[in-house]
């Protein structure tokens, strides 16, 4: 059982507000990612850290930012939180052993932008 | 670019049968695939996963094969049970230009186990 919390798990705001969407892993993993899935459909990488102080976009464009200060904190933010970012956004944390890369995924956080 | 797509869906399968999911794959670089199952309202839980150096891997109840001429994955749920009703995804490990590990996920196939 993988320990990678994300919260909130349900976020229903209006336009232009702000918010930061949590995720915490207990297990001490150095790489961590944030996916974008809607619903029944495939995820998408928005962005991935590799380290502390180390944040890369991923493969789809968002509009979100992250931070990573400490190894086990991967925060997201949107400044201003429009209709289009409604979507599920999920956390991910992985660890390299040998050739393996197996992401660990929190429950996720669905949000509903007004 | 690269893409890892399903072939079908939803499936839906009678209980105690076994289920066959499939996956297609276009990057013949990737080295590593993994097969992740996903319930409703939770995030995508490892179920298994193979190397490109294998074609055939075990689990418990689980199979996955690797067809590297063809660029095709499956997984293989024996005596399915109404517990294994979920949304599927395969995913293919990459290496980035910074030549980092990611995964790149495909559509995702939903499996319906009729009792």
């Amino acid at each position: 059982e993988a320990d990678i919390y994300q919260t909130p798990r349900y976020l229903v705001i209006g336009t232009g507000k702000k918010i930061t969407l949590e995720c915490s892993q207990t297990m001490g993993h150095d790489k961590m990612y944030w996916y974008q899935q809607d619903p029944g459909m495939e995820l998408h990488l928005i962005h991935y850290s590799y380290g502390v102080n180390s944040t890369e976009k991923g493969d789809l464009s968002s509009e979100s930012t992250v931070s990573r200060i400490r190894t086990e904190h991967f925060p997201l933010t949107l400044e201003s939180a429009r209709p289009s970012h409604t979507s599920q956004y999920l956390c991910a944390s992985s660890e390299r052993w040998e050739t393996k890369n197996i992401q660990y995924f929190g429950a996720g956080t669905r949000l509903s932008v007004l | 670019g690269e893409s890892v797509g399903l072939h079908l869906p939803t499936l839906s399968v009678q209980e105690g049968d076994n289920s066959i999911i499939n996956c297609a794959y276009s990057n013949s670089a990737s080295d590593y695939f993994i097969w992740y199952k996903q319930e409703s309202g939770k995030g995508p839980q490892f179920i298994i996963d193979i190397r490109s150096n294998m074609d055939k891997r075990q689990g418990q109840r689980v199979t996955v094969l690797l067809n590297k001429t063809v660029k095709h994955l499956s997984l293989q749920i024996a005596a399915t049970q109404p517990g294994d009703s979920a949304v599927y995804f395969c995913a293919e490990s990459t290496v980035s230009n910074f030549g980092n590990e990611k995964l790149t996920f495909g559509t995702g196939t939903r499996l319906t186990i009729i009792p």
